[in-house]
Order: C-alpha cells, then sequence, then structure tokens
C-alpha cells in the first residue's frame, strides 16, 4: 500500500520564519503535489512536481517554493512566513499523469 | 483555479437514506476522480471514471459523468454513520496532467 508521510502533523512558526514542509512518498511515484486546504476554499494546487529536479506552477504559488532532488521526497518552503500561510498543507503523489493521488494526513501550520 | 464545484456544500442524511452530489466542471477533460476525507486527514481516492465512461460503480458508489454538460454525481446507497465525511471532485485539465479540486460536499449520515 502506497506510504506518503508528511513530516509533521501540527507545527506552529512565527512570522518571517523560513518553514520546511518536508513529505516522502515511498512508492517511486513520478509526480507529487502541495495543495493547501482552507476552509470554503477546497484544496487549491500550489506546485507540483513530475521528475526530480522538475517543478511547475500550481494556482498560489507566490510565497512558496519547492524542492525534489530525490524523486521520493519533495519539499515545500515558505520563504518568509506570513499569518496569511496559515493553513492545512496536503502533499499527494501519483504514479503517472491522470492516475489517483495518495494522500499524506496533512500539516497544520499555525503562523503567528 | 478551481476546476470542479461541488453541489450541495452540506448534505445531512438518516442512515440507510441515499446520498447525492453534485459536481460541475469548466475544461475539458481526460478523467474525473471523486475523493473521500475523513475530519482532519488526508483525502482517500474512492473512484475514477474517464471522458468517455458514462457511469462506473464500486460498491455502494455509483458515478456518473455528462461530459456534455460538463457534471458529474456521485451517489452512495444505503449510507452508514460511516460514510460522514467530506467528498470532492478533482478533474485533470485536458491539457494539462495536474489535478484540481472542488471546495467538497460535507456528508453527514445520523444514525
Amino acid at each position: 500500500d502506497v506510504k506518503v508521510t508528511q513530516s509533521s502533523r501540527y507545527l506552529v512558526k512565527r512570522t518571517g520564519e523560513k518553514v520546511f514542509l518536508e513529505c516522502v512518498q515511498d512508492m517511486d511515484h513520478e509526480n507529487m503535489f502541495w495543495y493547501r486546504q482552507d476552509p470554503g476554499l477546497g484544496l487549491r494546487l500550489i506546485y507540483f512536481s513530475y521528475d526530480v529536479k522538475m517543478k511547475e506552477k500550481g494556482d498560489i504559488p507566490e510565497g512558496y517554493s519547492v524542492s525534489r532532488e530525490k524523486k521520493e521526497r519533495f519539499s515545500l518552503i515558505l520563504e518568509s512566513a506570513s499569518t496569511n500561510q496559515t493553513s492545512m498543507y496536503l502533499c499527494a503523489s501519483s504514479l503517472i499523469g491522470q492516475s489517483p493521488l495518495h494522500f499524506g494526513n496533512g500539516t497544520r501550520l499555525t503562523v503567528t | 483555479s478551481q476546476q470542479g464545484e461541488e453541489d450541495p456544500q452540506a448534505l445531512s442524511i438518516q442512515e440507510g437514506e441515499n446520498a447525492t452530489m453534485n459536481c460541475s466542471y469548466k475544461t475539458s477533460i481526460n478523467n474525473l476522480q471523486w475523493y473521500r476525507q475523513n475530519s482532519g486527514r488526508g483525502l482517500v481516492h474512492l473512484i475514477l471514471i474517464r471522458s468517455n465512461e458514462r457511469e462506473k460503480h464500486s460498491g455502494r458508489l455509483r458515478v456518473t459523468l455528462d461530459t456534455s454538460k460538463k457534471s458529474s454525481s456521485l451517489l452512495i446507497t444505503a449510507s452508514r454513520a460511516a460514510d460522514t465525511a467530506s467528498y470532492f471532485c478533482a478533474t485533470d485539465k485536458k491539457s494539462n496532467n495536474d489535478m484540481r479540486f472542488g471546495a467538497g460536499t460535507r456528508l453527514t449520515v445520523k444514525p
């Protein structure tokens, strides 16, 4: 069974801090995704990656960057955390394009 | 931009009743997927329907797709309290492989 692991379940950071959210998948999936989920807005795509060292912007990339140095790991970076980045962050992976996504359990980030 | 929009936003039914949720989307797609999310957890894939399919079944789930109307519906038959969750549709744009989600339908099944 595919496992997508997000390193932290809850995270509290201060405004201006650089924040790293880590995600690891164990099934050799090509694609990895970062979403944020806010009440009433559903899931919004931040960044995705089809291959190592490859990244594509989603709908809301501003204030974020990503890193995919190894196939199994996809990191989301908040360069300078702001209060409007308080949210639930969900990582997902899929085998190839159009195949089902497998999600981690999410990281609830609070920026104070 | 959101590709899919679910309707209704919230649905409350009694155990044993059927639950129907709808999804509308904007652009041509390769496939449409439905996911379930229990409170505070990640999403779990339920079912995928391809653009050339009209109906698909999986256990108590029935999904329909009408590409002419750019809409899909998810029917859960004989609902149980354990079906209480949020349900999301997700679509990929035909020119892209990334998945976009709607805001979801919150289903409550009362015992």
